[in-house]
């Protein structure tokens, strides 16, 4: 079936360092690709997303490019801030018969410190 | 943001009580989910709906019913709460359309069952 993997966290930065949190995914179909935030007692915010390969989605200074040769959407943002401590999930969309579901890696903890 | 509402927000129960927990939107999207999120597995699907009477079941479906009787209401239903079913729930809700279709979160549900 189909499946999102990413690396485990928690990953521990340094303000202005730079992020990247692995995403690999396995599908049967041809997938949409997201990444999801969440905030400490929130719900998911969509972060970005890329529909085809070779797309790259950018918001809020963080990106990521589908790269089908790899099967990856990994996540990457140049000078991290505090503010982006938060818990990231990376997902996979599939049109099938019955409707449109997301699958979800188990989600990447970051934690910035100044 | 999104129109969801997700209610109760917090809720504690005792084994063996009956729980509902409810989900309304305001957008008309056709497609609505219920998710789990627990440490460790990420976001996994329970039930989602793709019409209004028309339900079909997630990955994690045994023990949770669902129902949606109108379009912007979709209720998970625990008919016998037991402590693995302590967790957090997100609803969801989404279009049909084109592969760059998004989903979105409501805030959640805590429920603690003792």
């Amino acid at each position: 079936g189909d499946s999102v993997t990413q690396m485990e966290g928690p990953v521990t930065l340094s303000e202005e360092a730079f992020l990247t949190i692995n995403c690999t995914y396995t599908a049967t179909g041809y997938p949409s690709l997201f990444w999801y935030v969440q905030y400490p007692g929130e719900g998911l915010q969509l972060l970005l997303k890329a529909t085809k390969a070779d797309d790259k989605g950018s918001n809020k200074g963080f990106e990521a490019t589908y790269r089908k040769e790899t099967t990856s959407f990994h996540l990457e943002k140049g000078s991290v801030q505090v503010s982006d401590s938060a818990v990231y999930f990376c997902a996979l969309y599939i049109l099938t018969g019955g409707g449109n579901k997301l699958t979800f890696g188990t989600g990447t903890q970051l934690k910035v410190e100044l | 943001d999104a129109g969801i509402t997700q209610s109760p927000r917090h809720k504690v129960t005792e084994t063996g009580t009956p729980v509902t927990l409810r989900c309304h939107q305001t957008e008309n999207h056709r497609y609505m989910y219920w998710y789990r999120q627990d440490p460790g597995h990420g976001l996994r699907l329970i039930h989602y709906s793709y019409g209004v009477k028309d339900t079909d079941k997630g990955e994690v479906s045994d023990g949770y019913s669902v129902s949606r009787s109108k379009t912007e209401d979709f209720l998970l239903t625990l008919e016998s709460a037991t402590s693995s079913q302590t967790s957090v729930y997100f609803c969801a809700i989404s279009d049909l359309g084109s592969s760059g279709n998004t989903i979105y979160f409501g805030e959640g549900s805590w429920l603690t069952v003792v």
